[in-house]
């Protein structure tokens, strides 16, 4: 197993601005969900794909929007990046819907300047 | 109802002491009580979880407690060592719900040598 991986590991973008992050996560891992992990507090769900279809969402606004692809591999993008979307995106996935132990990314650090 | 509150946010021990990091929920359909152990600059990774239907779990140094009743349970670490010192986070999982993890603040842990 190769675990999850993520990129970029940091990255600097203007308000305003557009950014994609990427994750690739473990061959059979058909769960992928991101969280946004703000400075010194818990990681925060964003959303969930299962089989390239969203099936869960957290309290984030549409300018958050996600996929995933048939290879395991899955994007995050943000539009219209503000100040407070600054922080560490985290990927994590898991086999199935029935296995719960996920496996996290390292993350991409954030910074909207 | 969604959320998990931690405490301390921050603990200070000897080497060689008891570490002990308490969650508490209000959410009865969660099933899956989760602890993470998160090092500087690293995505949170998995050190030991629980499901309600046990009080306790414990491996190596590792002990989840487990209380139903009060909606309530802890993580110990026994014999705390100088590279257990990483920011810990509880969490928790309704499986109706796509399995999203709902985390804790954290407490950052720091053993002295």
């Amino acid at each position: 197993e190769t675990g999850v991986t993520q990129s970029p590991t940091h990255l600097i973008k203007t308000r305003g601005q557009q950014v994609t992050l990427r994750c690739s996560s473990q061959s059979g891992h058909n769960t992928v969900s991101w969280y946004q992990q703000a400075l010194g507090q818990g990681p925060q769900f964003i959303f969930q794909y299962y089989r390239e279809e969203e099936n869960g969402r957290g309290n984030f606004p549409p300018r958050f929007s996600g996929l995933q692809f048939p290879n395991y591999s899955s994007e995050l993008n943000v539009n219209a990046l503000e100040l407070d979307d600054s922080a560490l995106y985290l990927c994590a996935s898991r086999r199935d819907r029935a296995n719960y132990g996920y496996t996290f990314g390292s993350g991409t650090r954030l910074t909207v300047v | 109802q969604q959320q998990v509150k931690q405490s301390p946010q921050s603990l200070i021990v000897q080497k060689g002491g008891i570490s002990i990091i308490n969650c508490a929920y209000e959410n009865t359909a969660f099933d899956y009580f989760p602890w993470y152990q998160q090092f500087p600059g690293k995505g949170p990774a998995l050190l030991i979880a629980i499901r309600p239907d046990v009080s306790e779990k414990k491996e190596g140094r590792f002990t989840i407690s487990f209380n139903k009743s009060a909606k309530q349970f802890s993580l110990h670490i026994m014999d705390s060592q100088p590279g257990d010192s990483a920011t810990y986070f509880c969490a928790a999982s309704n499986p109706s719900n796509t399995g999203k993890l709902i985390f804790g603040q954290g407490t950052t842990l720091q053993v002295k040598p």
